[in-house]
């Protein structure tokens, strides 16, 4: 069964500070996404990473994915209050029928 | 990115009446949507994979008669929650899946409250 987990679970930080969320996962995958949640909304697409070593950055946040250690990481940089979230990962799967698994979330309150 | 239009945003409804949300994809063609519940302050847990034509694939644990998910065209699958009860009470989000990259785009989520 594909689990999926992350951590921190919630996470408060300072304005200007960096940070980096862990997503790991338990069998292989061939693709791993990032979704942030604001409060009472859906999810919105931040990054897609299709390939061992794949890197993308979008203003402060980057993403990274190493399928050997089933990990991938967000990490912020110099944090403002309007990343304020919920940052999910998931990993989706292509045994049998497409699924897409979702990580417990990561809860983060950047702090003025 | 790819638009996924999901409604009714909100909804409230009485105990034992019957529920449909609808989730269409706008500009592209999704052979596959999903279908998840979200608990507050919780992740998003899969209840459903809706094929396009065929029936839809429930998680384990999520009860088919309930929860009755048709995907007649590519474009659109709907959810209907039957004989509600307050317990069913959740934010449903719908999401559909690009076929050449396999990203995933949502829809707006239902929030359904039940009396």
């Amino acid at each position: 069964e594909l689990k999926v987990e992350q951590n921190p679970l919630f996470l408060s930080m300072q304005e200007g500070k960096n940070y980096t969320i862990y997503c790991n996962y338990s069998t292989t995958s061939d693709r791993l996404y990032w979704y942030r949640q604001d409060p009472g909304k859906s999810l919105e697409s931040l990054f897609v990473l299709l390939s061992n070593g794949a890197v993308k950055q979008e203003g402060r946040l980057m993403a990274s994915l190493d399928t050997k250690a089933r990990l991938s990481t967000l990490h912020i940089t110099a944090a403002v209050h309007d990343l304020s979230a919920t940052y999910f990962c998931a990993v989706s799967t292509t045994s049998g029928t497409y699924k897409y698994i979702f990580g417990t979330g990561t809860r983060l309150k950047v702090l003025a | 990115g790819a638009v996924v239009s999901q409604h009714p945003s909100r909804v409230i409804c009485k105990s034992g009446t019957s529920v449909k949300i609808e989730c269409r994809s706008l500009d592209f063609q999704a052979t596959t949507m999903f279908w998840y519940r979200q608990f507050p302050k919780q992740s998003l847990m899969l209840m459903a994979t809706s094929n396009e034509g065929s029936k839809a694939t429930y998680e384990q644990g999520v009860e088919k008669d309930k929860f009755l998910i048709n995907h007649a065209s590519l474009t659109l699958s709907t959810l209907t929650v039957t004989s509600a009860h307050p317990e069913d009470s959740s934010f449903y989000i719908c999401s559909a899946r690009v076929r050449v990259t396999g990203e995933l785009f949502f829809g707006e989520g239902s929030r359904l409250t039940v009396l």
